[in-house]
């Protein structure tokens, strides 16, 4: 498969918590996308990171990506019920017009308070 | 408001029956796309569309017809429904294929 593996299928935490999410993939890719849906609705963009970015952070996210080992990271710090959602890794390979996001399985984060 | 909006956000049809998910943004992006998410399966591409009157198959687009007459209409036809159609249908919109994509908040089809 070229999609995005996301890990840990399921995470269960704490409000206050930090959460990580891993993405790995098989191919060489142009960039990496995060997504976050909530239960009943459609994917939101996160993050945009690029091939030749190594961290990026947007309020309580960082994301890392390690084209090496074709992996990238979510990290949400200091995790508040709202954050309650899925979690999508998208990877873009290139190719101009005929290459498309390719998404993964999700991530399902569950914050408790 | 600008966005992008599904219609109907529910549909319950029988096996057979022609079916019609419409899809309609705001941002006059050129690319538009349709999903469909299923349990096991994430997000897979049906079909997509880089401008008017230009469309493409995407992973998965056996048992679908799109037309994109306007920019800013991306309608999904299943011309004979089957079971195996029932899913969550996301439609999608971006300036090009490697920018972030927009969603909208899908149409949950059953198909009995």
């Amino acid at each position: 498969s070229q999609q995005g593996e996301e890990d840990p299928q399921a995470l269960s935490i704490q409000e206050g918590e930090n959460a990580t999410m891993n993405c790995s993939y098989k191919t060489s890719i142009n960039n990496l996308q995060w997504y976050r849906q909530n239960s009943g609705r459609g994917l939101v963009h996160l993050i945009l990171i690029r091939s030749n970015e190594r961290e990026k952070h947007s309020g309580r996210l960082r994301v890392t990506l390690d084209t090496s080992k074709k992996s990238s990271s979510l990290l949400i710090t200091a995790s508040r019920a709202a954050d309650t959602a899925s979690y999508f890794c998208a990877i873009y390979k290139g190719g101009g017009s005929q290459g498309n996001l390719i998404f993964g399985k999700g991530t399902k984060l569950s914050v408790k308070p | 408001d600008a966005g992008i909006t599904q219609s109907p956000r529910y549909k319950i049809t029988e096996t057979g029956r022609q079916v019609t998910l419409m899809c309609h943004q705001t941002w006059s992006h050129s690319y538009m796309f349709w999903y469909r998410q299923d349990l096991g399966h994430g997000l897979r591409l049906i079909y997509y569309s880089a401008a008017a009157d230009i469309t493409d198959k995407g992973e998965v687009p056996d048992g679908y017809v799109v037309s994109r007459s306007k920019t800013e209409n991306f309608p999904l036809t299943l011309e004979s429904a089957t079971r195996s159609q029932t899913s969550v249908y996301f439609c999608a919109s971006s300036n090009w294929t490697h920018q972030p994509q927009h969603f909208g908040d899908g149409t949950r089809l059953s198909i009995l």
